[in-house]
């Protein structure tokens, strides 16, 4: 069965700072990888997927991602942080030949000034 | 382009009654899924329709259902409401049925159940 885990329920970091939010997965066969940002009360928004190719993917408000097929891993990153950056962050993968996501249990970014 | 919508916004029911969730899809999507977000059981899929058939089904009682619509708007039900079924309903969509399409999801339905 497919699965996520994305071990810190938190992580905080100075504005300026790097932010790395972590995942890994669980698949059988090549991926289909993807990260979603939901602020309070809101939907989630799609930032970034990995499919095939580079293994640094770039995505939405200057996020890009690692894809590390050894270490079956695909961590969130940003070489400065934002206070606006502060929302949950869920890693997913692709159930394969389905549109069906399986989420981790989400990552809550703090950004303090 | 309009992104996923989903309506209502929040709504309040009493323990044993029903509610319809409504979604229509971004212009073009003809895969829709429905998701349940709690704090205690995290995201959780529901199910996912395409081309009006029903494709994949998640691990949730028979007092949820769905369908979709030949527009491909959709729609989720659930019957004789616990109070459990408190939670954020997101609706996604995607324009294929498989392979890297992204998916993309509506700003939620919260219900509460009183």
């Amino acid at each position: 069965a497919q699965s996520v885990a994305q071990p810190e329920d938190q992580v905080n970091v100075a504005e300026g700072n790097p932010l790395t939010v972590k995942c890994t997965y669980s698949v059988s066969g090549n991926p289909y990888l993807f990260w979603y940002v939901q602020y309070p009360n809101r939907g989630l928004q799609f930032l970034l997927k990995y499919i095939t190719g580079d293994n640094l993917v770039k995505g939405s408000y200057g996020f890009e991602a690692e894809f590390n097929k050894s270490q079956t891993s695909f961590h969130l990153k940003k070489p400065s942080a934002l206070v606006s950056d502060s929302a949950l962050y869920f890693c997913a993968v692709r159930d394969k030949g389905y549109n069906k996501l399986i989420f981790g249990a989400g990552t809550r970014l703090a950004v303090h000034p | 382009k309009a992104g996923v919508t989903q309506t209502p916004r929040y709504l309040i029911k009493t323990r044993g009654q029903q509610v319809t969730l409504s979604c229509s899809p971004i212009s073009g999507h003809r895969s829709v899924s429905w998701y349940q977000q709690t704090p205690g059981q995290g995201l959780q899929f529901l199910f996912e329709y395409f081309s009006e058939t029903q494709r994949n089904k998640g691990n949730f009682p028979g007092r949820f259902s769905g369908r979709q619509f030949s527009n491909s708007r959709s729609e989720m039900n659930v019957s004789t409401l616990e109070l459990g079924d408190s939670a954020l309903y997101l609706c996604a969509s995607s324009s294929l049925g498989a392979s890297g399409n992204t998916i993309y999801f509506g700003e939620g339905s919260w219900l509460t159940v009183v």
